[in-house]
């Protein structure tokens, strides 16, 4: 069974401090990855998404970055923060190919203070 | 403008009453999945469902693709299926498996 673990779990940061969320998927080779984001009271937004190591789109910008440097791991990052980039980050995989059924991390909540 | 469109924004139901909620899209779509998001923002999946009806216990959902709809029915509703009901389209362009999600459905089930 596929398992997807994100961490941290929270993080409280200042403005203009980096941040680093991690994204691991047991189980299954070769996936498509995804990240999303949704500001508090906002709409789910994807952000990220990659189809192989080392290679990543953006779909939104938002001032982040992302980078898969392992099959089976996806990095959000920034060097400056944003109260802006405040919500909650969300990471996903999916079956390589067309139209997939997206699994979906726990979840990391970020507060930029 | 919006690409899913959900309906109603929310809703206060009794104990045993049936809901249904409603997601329509504008634009053309390979799928579309329903999730329950919990109080803290995690997703929970509800329906993987491209087309047709999948039933599982007492949550229906129905897909027209041709239409661009798709309903989520919950019958005999009880006071633990409160919280946020979200859909999202799904269409594959490039490579990306791109969800695009909904507003939300607040549900509240009172005793």
């Amino acid at each position: 069974a596929q398992t997807i673990h994100q961490w941290p779990v929270a993080e409280i940061k200042a403005v203009g401090s980096p941040l680093s969320l991690g994204c691991t998927i047991k189980g299954k080779s070769s996936p498509n990855l995804y990240w999303y984001w949704q500001a508090t009271g906002g709409t789910l937004q994807q952000l990220f998404y990659s189809i192989t190591v080392g290679q990543v789109e953006s779909v939104v910008q938002l001032n982040l970055s992302a980078s898969r440097p392992k099959d089976d791991q996806f990095i959000l990052s920034t060097e400056k923060l944003l109260l802006s980039h405040s919500g909650f980050y969300l990471c996903a995989w999916s079956h390589w190919g067309a139209s997939y059924e997206q699994y979906f991390g726990p979840g990391t909540r970020l507060t930029v203070l | 403008g919006q690409q899913v469109q959900q309906s109603p924004t929310s809703l206060v139901l009794q104990e045993g009453e049936n809901a249904e909620l409603q997601c329509n899209f504008s634009t053309s779509l390979n799928s579309m999945q329903w999730f329950y998001q919990r109080p803290g923002g995690s997703l929970v999946s509800v329906f993987y469902n491209p087309s047709g009806t999948k039933q599982s216990g007492r949550l229906t959902s129905t897909t027209v693709i041709k239409e661009r709809r798709s309903s989520l029915h919950i019958s005999s509703s009880q006071i633990t299926d409160s919280g946020t009901y979200l859909c999202a389209m799904e269409l594959a362009t490039g490579g990306n498996n791109k969800l695009t999600f909904g507003q939300g459905t607040v549900l509240s089930v009172i005793p």
